[in-house]
């Protein structure tokens, strides 16, 4: 069974410019979570789907972040303009959509963003 | 969420039980005590979690203090790919559950 994969691995781009960043949950996972890493700071929750709709987004730091998962399958990640602080690394995580039991969240690799 | 407390570095010699020590003394009735890894450039892992009984995986035991206010994670033959940093989680089973990680105790497994 293949793991959350998250693309690109690493993203350079300047300040002023936008970029996308795509997470694949596990097949079938309804829940879809986004965290960032920034330098040197805890891993943060930043948002989280169920299917495609957004059930909490209290962690989005403003309205330069734009998450869409449409159909419920994948979701983006979209910083536009980006700025100097948002770069960090930033992880995805997907759970299926459980009552009760483990609800352990599976962790892509994470995506590298440098903003320049 | 309960707040967590762990220490911030570890070291552990190779072949050696790693004993990872977590205070949660605000834990809830309901909440259970997770734990995750995160080995270098690499994303967390989910390795454990109890409520109240000890458990015991493939990866790790843990171990829940009677009155649930500490608990300790226990990789019992350390290994140098156990070089990560460790963190304790209390949260609620099941549903949505938002992860709050803290700082962690970074390990070094020393050969």
């Amino acid at each position: 069974e293949a793991g959350v994969t998250q693309f690109p691995s690493h993203s350079v781009i300047e300040k002023g410019q936008t970029v996308t960043l795509r997470c694949d949950p596990i097949s079938g996972h309804d829940n879809l979570y986004w965290y960032r890493r920034v330098m040197g700071k805890e891993i943060k929750f930043l948002l989280h789907f169920v299917k495609e709709s957004k059930q909490d987004e209290s962690g989005m730091p403003n309205n330069r972040f734009l998450a869409e998962r449409t159909g419920g399958t994948y979701s983006t990640l979209k910083v536009q303009p980006a700025e100097l602080e948002d770069s960090g690394v930033y992880f995805c995580a997907s759970s299926p959509l459980l009552l009760t039991g483990t609800n352990e969240q599976f962790f892509g690799p994470g995506t590298r963003l440098t903003v320049l | 969420d309960a707040k967590t407390t762990q220490p911030p570095s570890m070291d552990c010699a190779e072949g050696r039980a790693a004993n990872l020590p977590c205070n949660h003394s605000t834990i809830s009735g309901n909440e259970y005590v997770y734990w995750y890894r995160q080995i270098h450039s690499q994303g967390p892992q989910y390795i454990i979690h109890g409520l109240k009984n000890n458990e015991t995986n493939e990866m790790a035991s843990l171990i829940i203090t009677e009155d649930r206010k500490s608990s300790t994670l226990i990789l019992p033959h350390a290994t140098l790919r156990d070089t990560a940093v460790y963190y304790c989680i209390v949260a609620f089973s099941g549903g949505y559950q938002k992860v709050t990680f803290g700082i962690g105790t970074k390990l070094q497994v020393i050969p």
